[in-house]
């Protein structure tokens, strides 16, 4: 059973362009969450989905970034223009709300490199 | 506002020996969960163990347990018989209960950073 899947693993970019990171959620899972991880500021969420629908974008930093989940099986996370404060790892995490546990299972992170 | 704090930024234990981990929480919610999610160096988050806050009994799951109080609102995780294998980053997380609304994202601490002497 495959877990959350992100990609890329690791993205290493300038200064003012753009970038996609992407997330596959567990197969039946209707939640999915994108959060951030820095040295600063710790895990932080940045906005989260139920049913492709987003319900919480208040942890988004700016209007550079933006999120969409089209479908249930994929979701992006884009960064346009990027900076080097964006530099983390950003993660993807997904949940399934039928018992009630909201258990949160996690991709890989995307390391993101902002030079 | 919910919060999480871990007061122990790193701790070290022998291996084989025991290890508590603590944590300490903030809210007004009566019912809600506690996690502890592992971090090892490859970054990726595993969830160790749940405890749901109506539930008196402390969870455990093999050598982990928690030992949670609700009045003092403290979750602290032990480990037992540690192995070279736990050490990583452990992050204590607060989820409220309420279902739907945007009561869904995990509150983590900031972290504990486990090391593992042989």
């Amino acid at each position: 059973d495959a877990g959350v899947i992100q990609s890329p693993r690791h993205e290493v970019t300038e200064m003012g362009q753009e970038v996609t990171l992407r997330c596959k959620p567990i197969s039946g899972h209707d939640y999915l969450f994108w959060y951030r991880q820095t040295m600063m500021r710790g895990l932080e969420l940045l906005i989260y989905f139920n049913n492709n629908v987003p319900i919480d974008d208040s942890g988004m930093p700016e209007d550079r970034f933006s999120a969409k989940m089209p479908n249930a099986s994929f979701s992006t996370l884009k960064i346009q223009p990027s900076e080097p404060r964006d530099s983390a790892v950003y993660f993807c995490a997904s949940s399934y709300s039928r018992f009630g546990s909201y258990e949160q299972y996690f991709g890989p992170g995307t390391r993101l490199t902002v030079t | 506002a919910q919060t999480v704090t871990q007061s122990q930024p790193e701790m070290s234990v022998q291996e084989a020996e025991t290890v508590t981990l603590s944590c300490t929480y903030d809210t007004s919610e009566s019912d809600y969960y506690l996690f502890w999610y592992k971090q090892p160096p490859s970054r990726q988050m595993i969830l160790v163990i749940r405890q749901e806050a109506y539930k008196q009994q402390n969870a455990t799951e093999n050598r982990f347990s928690v030992n949670f109080q609700k009045a003092a609102k403290s979750f602290s995780l032990k480990i037992s018989d540690s192995q070279l294998g736990d050490a990583a980053m452990y992050f204590c997380a607060y989820r409220s209960a309420v279902r739907g609304g945007a009561t869904n994202k995990l509150i983590f601490g900031t972290g504990t950073l486990l090391a593992v002497q042989p």
